[in-house]
């Protein structure tokens, strides 16, 4: 769930495994959503996105699947690797990026 | 890969004295984009332009900030006199058309003491 001031949400996960990240977001006129990765001292770098007309995208390692009912978005990163390690976090789009306050993901070898 | 540059890597000045934060975007892109994000915090969308005018600007970005493109190739972000609250690090980005995929660069952090 979300977070207040330094606290980010935490995912701890061995290397292999699959995980998930899920977002919520709040304006149901966001047409396009995407999801980033930042690892520390770095800036946000594109993952994948989606438009608002599909609910599901596939990338290299990554699905990202969009549920406009209940405004939810998820990352699955397959055989997560420790390089994965880093903060996510989803942006929807209506006229401007708004960005989610993101979640840890750690990943163990 | 070409990529944003972002000039200085880290900022550090006094309460109440003007600073300039230099971005180069990627040559081919129209669109610039500055971002802040507080410790901790998510990152917040402050302004962004196209051919010599701010697009959008948010609630953040007033009267103390301002952006200028002085010349082809720097796109830069004044803040005029800086509060302690404009401590956080600072993210450019280009993209090539509006609502187009954005390119970050690595960021200023911004320090006022």
């Amino acid at each position: 769930g979300e977070s207040v001031g330094l606290h980010l949400p935490t995912l701890s996960v061995q290397e292999g495994d699959n995980s998930i990240i899920n977002c919520a977001y709040s304006n149901s006129a966001s047409d396009y959503f995407i999801w980033y990765k930042q690892e520390s001292g770095k800036g946000p770098q594109f993952i994948i996105d989606i438009r608002s007309n599909m609910d599901k995208r596939q990338g290299q390692r990554v699905t990202v699947l969009l549920n406009k009912t209940v405004k939810h978005l998820s990352l699955q990163i397959a055989a997560t690797q420790p390089g994965d390690s880093a903060v996510y976090f989803c942006a929807e789009r209506d006229d401007t990026l708004t960005f989610g306050k993101g979640t840890m993901l750690l990943v163990s070898p | 890969e070409p990529e944003v540059t972002q000039t200085p890597s880290h900022q550090v000045t006094q309460m109440g004295q003007e600073v300039i934060l230099r971005c180069v975007p990627i040559s081919n892109h129209l669109y610039f984009y500055w971002y802040r994000q507080i410790l901790g915090q998510k990152v917040e969308f402050l302004v962004s332009f196209y051919n010599n005018e701010i697009s959008e600007k948010s609630e953040i970005f007033d009267d103390q900030f301002s952006v200028e493109r002085p010349d082809g190739s720097n796109f830069t972000l004044k803040i005029r006199s800086t509060k302690l609250e404009d401590s956080a690090m600072y993210f450019c980005a280009s993209s090539v058309q509006a609502g187009g995929e954005q390119f970050f660069g690595p960021g200023t952090r911004l320090t006022v003491l």
